[in-house]
């Protein structure tokens, strides 16, 4: 089973700089097959990034993802007040998902 | 686009529930659906995936042998039986529809909250 993990456990950003999360696969994973989500308290999680790169419907052009093999990153380039949450990473392989403990982003 | 999630509540140790996923908006028949959940102050957890059709389901580890998923296309709804429920089993169970093209879930329902207590 491969596992995922985040980094940092939390991450102490100022509104509008840049935050940059890890997501790192026990092994090699494919691209097509990774994504973020957001997730803010109360509410259910939002789709990001899906294909490691790829924009969801909607999703602001400051959520750029990158990466490939068993280390990819979620940037936000500009913090705005609304981003501070939890974000996860997600994998799917063979018949399971998995996801990622989450990060969560806080107004430094 | 739109899913809404049902029965969820309060049961005992060892007992039974039967969550549902109301859909409208897009065309169900056409898409694999998912359930996820979330214990209290945790992160998400993959419960289990059902094909468009019904015909290919997948569990966590964590579901085997106890949850069963199903679908009924011609009333647009998921379900996700629960049975010998423990403590652990604790959480918010969301519906969460997945994209086309790839895998990634790009629709979730609001949860519905389980609580498992003596």
């Amino acid at each position: 089973e491969i596992v995922l993990t985040q980094s940092p456990g939390t991450l102490s950003v100022s509104p509008g700089e840049r935050a940059t999360l890890s997501c790192r696969a026990s092994q090699s994973i494919r691209s097509d097959y990774l994504a973020w989500y957001q997730q803010k308290p109360g509410q259910a999680p939002r789709l990001l990034i899906h294909g490691a790169s790829s924009r969801a419907t909607g999703i602001p052009d400051r959520f750029s993802g990158s990466g490939s093999g068993t280390d990819f990153t979620l940037t936000i380039s500009r913090l705005e007040p609304e981003d501070f949450a939890v974000y996860y990473c997600q994998h799917y392989g063979i018949s399971f998902y998995t996801f990622g403990q989450g990060t969560k982003l806080e107004i430094k | 686009v739109q899913v809404v999630e049902s029965g969820g509540g309060f049961v005992q140790p060892g007992g039974s529930l039967r969550l549902s996923c109301t859909t409208s908006g897009f065309t169900f028949s056409n898409y694999e659906m998912n359930w996820v959940r979330q214990a209290p102050g945790k992160g998400l957890e993959w419960v289990s995936y059902i094909s468009s059709s019904g015909n290919t389901i997948y569990y966590a580890e964590s579901a085997k042998g106890r949850f069963t998923t199903s679908r009924d296309n011609d009333k647009r709804s998921l379900f996700l039986q629960l049975s010998s429920l423990k403590v652990e089993d604790t959480s918010v169970y969301y519906c969460a529809r997945r994209l086309p093209a790839g895998a990634a879930f790009d629709t979730w329902g609001q949860g519905t909250l389980v609580t498992v207590s003596s």
